[in-house]
């Protein structure tokens, strides 16, 4: 099974920053990879897909890039609405395997 | 517009059974693959279990395997989860969700304790 390594696990930083989180997998999963935005107490929404491709209505400050075991996700000028946890998420077969999450904190 | 809400969650002994249900609206079950997705409180997401579009093929996490089934019924565009031989460990909410997932329920909590 692929497993999803995320770094970090916690990312203090400010209103207008940039930011980057990680994910790796134990193996190639191509361009099969998510990311997530979850907010305490509601569900996850997709934020990227297919490792590079913006879902309908997210902003554009937020984007996605890698292939094979490597992936970043970068939030350009980070807003108050942004302050939440996030997960990368293989789906490169019919299972579906998360990362463990990076809660991204007001500094 | 798309929608999946999910019931069936509650408090149940170690040992016992518990079968979630998860209406869809906006799109037909039987042209997606389906999952389930648990949340542990404080913790991560963990993925359960996974039925494919055509309904012949049920995938299920090493910790689940055994215990629960996923299953389906057309005719009332919905998903389900049988969980069975609960322990405490799989207290969190679970989430019904389509395909990548793109679309999610809003989770019902399950919590087994005695």
């Amino acid at each position: 099974d692929v497993q999803m390594t995320q770094s970090p696990s916690t990312l203090s930083a400010s209103v207008g920053d940039r930011v980057t989180i990680t994910c790796r997998a134990s193996q190639s999963i191509s361009t099969w990879l998510a990311w997530y935005q979850q907010k305490p107490g509601k569900a996850p929404k997709v934020l990227i897909y297919k490792a590079s491709s913006l879902e309908s209505g997210v902003p554009s400050r937020f984007s996605g890039r890698g292939f094979g075991t490597e992936f970043t996700l970068t939030i350009d000028s980070l807003q108050p609405d942004d302050f939440a946890t996030y997960y990368c998420q293989d789906y490169s077969d019919y299972s579906r395997t998360f990362g463990q999450g990076t809660k991204v904190e007001i500094k | 517009q798309v929608q999946l809400v999910e019931s069936g969650g509650g408090v149940v002994q170690p040992g016992r059974s518990l079968r979630l249900s998860c209406v869809a609206s906006g799109f037909t079950v039987s042209s997606y693959a389906m999952h389930w997705v648990r949340q542990a409180p404080g913790k991560g997401l963990e993925w359960v279990a996974a039925l494919s579009y055509g309904g012949i093929n049920e995938h299920y996490a090493e910790s689940v395997r055994g215990r629960f089934t996923i299953s389906r019924d057309t005719s009332k565009n919905t998903l389900y989860l049988q969980m069975n031989s609960l322990r405490a460990e799989d207290t969190a909410v679970y989430y019904c969700a389509r395909a990548l997932p793109d679309y999610w329920g809003q989770g019902t909590l399950v919590t087994v304790s005695s």
